[in-house]
């Protein structure tokens, strides 16, 4: 089976701008949570997606959004960057049922500038 | 408020030695706690996931254990290796819908040859 897949691995941007991250999650799996990791913060979740429809929100504010699509892959969006978005966002795939198991892409590493 | 700790933060051991990295949990109310390792920079790889009917799971030189009733699990790796060194997460996750599982802030094992 396929990895969980999240593209693209590394983005530089500019403050004030707009990001789009990717996460394909492993085949027949139909959750898709993502989580930011920072030196100081450590991982923190920011929401996951199950069918189609969020199911669990983190405490980040409305600049970070995401949805997720009929074939299950996902996308985050984060609106008007800052400093401090600059951060490895990992994505985490699991079946969304049973024992919830949660399989972890490389992640995409984001700064701003 | 879900509060996961692992101490000791960092950790140094010669090749060949067995040892035990703890992760403490406020919330005994958990549907499952899971072991990752995470290598700079990258993501995060599954070790070992414990439902919380169960009180051990092994694979291969790891077992991880969980009393519930204590707040505590550990990870026991036995004869460590080299290869072995990285940084030891433990996640824990509320409810079979609730998507958001609380990280700790990982023990960072170096095992030196």
């Amino acid at each position: 089976k396929a990895g969980v897949t999240q593209t693209p691995r590394y983005l530089i941007k500019t403050r004030g701008q707009q990001v789009t991250l990717s996460c394909s999650p492993i085949s027949g799996h139909r959750s898709v949570s993502w989580y930011q990791q920072t030196p100081g913060q450590g991982l923190q979740f920011l929401f996951e997606y199950f069918s189609e429809t969020q199911r669990n929100k983190g405490n980040f504010p409305g600049r970070f959004s995401g949805r997720q699509f009929s074939n299950s892959r996902s996308e985050m969006n984060v609106s008007t960057l800052e400093l401090g978005d600059s951060a490895l966002y990992l994505c985490a795939s699991s079946p969304g049922t049973g024992t919830y198991e949660q399989y972890f892409g490389p992640g995409t590493r984001l700064t701003v500038t | 408020k879900q509060e996961v700790t692992q101490i000791p933060a960092a950790l140094s051991v010669p090749e060949g030695e067995n040892l035990v990295l703890n992760c403490s949990f406020t919330d005994s109310a958990i549907y499952n706690l899971q072991w990752f390792r995470q290598d700079p920079g990258k993501g995060l790889t599954s070790l070992l996931l414990i439902q919380s009917s169960q009180r051990e799971q092994t694979s291969g030189r790891l077992n991880a254990s969980l009393d519930k009733s204590s707040g505590r699990s550990t990870l026991y790796i036995a004869a460590s290796q080299p290869g072995d060194s990285a940084t030891y997460l433990c996640a824990v996750r509320p409810g079979a819908n609730a998507g958001k599982s609380t990280f700790g802030d990982g023990t960072t094992l170096t095992v030196k040859p």
